[in-house]
């Protein structure tokens, strides 16, 4: 059983560049969430799911955006990286709101932006 | 906005030590979770707590939650290297609905 699963692992950009991670689960959850996590910063909201086709902003979303298009898959993307984007990203999901259910992480994803 | 306050930032120990780890929120949760982050690793879920007062304990760790439902602690008894990682609580985030997550305690232990 996979559950939570993030590609690539670990990612070098430069500035200016874009890219999208993605995220796939196989618990058929129905909330799915991306963080980052910076050093003595814990773990910040982007972007999350509430379902298939729908998306919402976290606490952080400036720079970044996602989409739903599938159940099972979320997508985050960096039009333009900048160096302040350099972090480990966690995808994660949970069978309803984050609220009552635990969150599942995959392994995270290290990005660094030169 | 709602802030989810932990402390210390840090706690090394000698191994046998005991460790707590206090979470402080600016409003009151209907519930609170712990996490537990091993070095290079992704947060894990470790429990829930809903009722105000109510303390669970999984082996050596011990979870409270306050009267007030406003903060919440872990306890670990006689600490092992199998302890060592990032210990975040996570309270719910209002009006959103999600998560607010601690800047977590790094536990070290030292043999």
């Amino acid at each position: 059983n996979a559950g939570v699963t993030q590609t690539p692992k670990f990612r070098v950009l430069k500035t200016g560049q874009s890219m999208t991670l993605l995220c796939a689960q196989d618990m058929n959850h129905e909330y799915m969430y991306w963080y980052r996590q910076d050093p003595g910063m814990g773990l910040r909201l982007i972007h999350y799911s509430v379902g298939e086709g729908t998306t919402a902003k976290g606490e952080v979303p400036d720079g970044y955006n996602v989409s739903r298009l599938k159940k099972q898959n979320f997508l985050l993307g960096l039009e333009s990286a900048a160096p302040s984007q350099t972090s480990v990203y966690f995808c994660a999901s949970s069978r309803r709101t984050g609220t009552n259910q635990p969150q599942h992480f995959g392994d995270g994803t290290r990005l660094s932006i030169l | 906005g709602q802030q989810v306050m932990q402390i210390p930032q840090y706690q090394h120990v000698q191994e046998g030590e005991d460790f707590t780890t206090y979470c402080n929120s600016s409003t009151t949760l209907s519930n609170i979770q712990w996490y537990k982050q091993r070095p290079g690793g992704h947060p894990v879920f470790l429990i829930q707590l809903v009722k105000s007062g109510e303390v669970k304990k999984q082996k050596r760790l011990t979870f409270q939650f306050g009267e007030a439902k406003k903060n919440s602690s872990l306890h670990i008894t006689a600490t092992q290297t199998t302890d060592v990682g990032t210990y975040f609580c996570a309270g719910d985030g209002g009006s959103q609905g999600n998560l607010i997550f601690g800047k977590g305690t790094k536990l070290s232990v030292k043999p």
